[in-house]
C-alpha cells in the first residue's frame, strides 16, 4: 500500500494523558500536513511540514500540541494533558511540490474520556 | 468572512438528477482549488482539480471555476444514490502552501 498512512487508527484515553499519534506519507511526497475534523466540520488546518521544516502552525492550535517531522518523512503529532475538546478524527495529508492535490490517510480518531 | 465557504446543506436531489455544489473563497489570489468527497467516518478523496478559468470535465463530475467572482462549483449529472456524501471544497491561498476547506456540503440522492 503506497498510499498515506495513519497509525492507530482509533485512540480512546483518559482526560489528561498524553497521546501520539504517526503518519507515513507518500513516499516521494515533500509536504505534509496535519488536520483536525470534528463532526459537521471541514478538516481543521493544524501545522503543515516541507520536507522537515514546520512551516506554519495554527493560532488555534495551543501549546499542548507538537507536531515533528524529524527526517522529512513520516510525522508525529503529539497531544498533551488531552481535555474532551480533544476528541476529533486527526488527519494527516501529504503532496508534492506544486499546486497538486493532497492524499489523506485514513485518520486517528481520537476519543478522550 | 471564513476563507472557504460552502451552504452545508443538505442537498436532496432525485436520482439522475444534477446536483449544483457551490463554494466562494475570499482570497483574490487564490491559485488552486479542490474537490473532495468523504463518506460518513471516512476520510476525504479527490475527486477534481481545477486551475484555470472556465469548466473542467471529468465522466460525471464538472468543476467550474470564475476567478473574478470567487466562486467555484461542482456539478454531478445523473446522480447515483452512491453519491449520497458530504463535498468539500478546498483551496490553495496565494503565498501558502496550506490546502484550506470550508465546511462542506451534504449531498442526499434520493432513489
Amino acid at each position: 500500500d503506497t498510499g498515506v498512512s495513519q497509525d492507530p487508527r482509533h485512540k480512546i484515553t483518559k482526560r489528561g494523558q498524553n497521546v501520539t499519534f504517526r503518519c507515513d506519507p507518500i513516499s516521494e511526497h515533500n509536504r505534509l500536513y496535519w488536520y483536525r475534523q470534528t463532526l459537521g466540520q471541514g478538516p481543521e488546518f493544524l501545522t503543515y511540514f516541507q520536507n522537515e521544516a514546520q512551516l506554519e502552525k495554527s493560532r488555534l492550535l495551543s501549546d499542548r500540541f507538537s507536531a515533528e517531522r524529524p527526517k522529512g518523512s513520516f510525522s508525529t503529532l503529539e497531544i498533551q494533558r488531552t481535555e474532551q475538546g480533544d476528541s476529533a478524527m486527526y488527519l494527516c495529508a501529504s503532496r508534492w511540490t506544486g499546486d497538486t492535490e493532497a492524499f489523506f490517510g485514513q485518520g486517528t480518531r481520537l476519543t478522550v474520556v | 468572512q471564513k476563507e472557504v465557504e460552502q451552504n452545508s446543506g443538505p442537498l436532496s436531489v432525485p436520482e439522475g438528477a444534477i446536483a449544483s455544489l457551490n463554494c466562494t473563497y475570499s482570497d483574490r489570489g487564490s491559485q488552486s482549488f479542490f474537490w473532495y468527497r468523504q463518506y460518513s467516518g471516512k476520510s476525504p478523496e479527490l475527486i477534481m482539480f481545477i486551475y484555470s478559468n472556465g469548466d473542467k470535465e471529468d465522466g460525471r463530475f464538472t468543476a467550474q471555476l470564475n476567478k473574478a467572482s470567487q466562486y467555484v462549483s461542482l456539478l454531478i449529472r445523473d446522480s447515483q444514490p452512491s453519491d449520497s456524501a458530504t463535498y468539500l471544497c478546498a483551496v490553495t491561498l496565494s503565498g501558502y502552501q496550506k490546502v484550506t476547506f470550508g465546511t462542506g456540503t451534504k449531498l442526499q440522492v434520493i432513489p
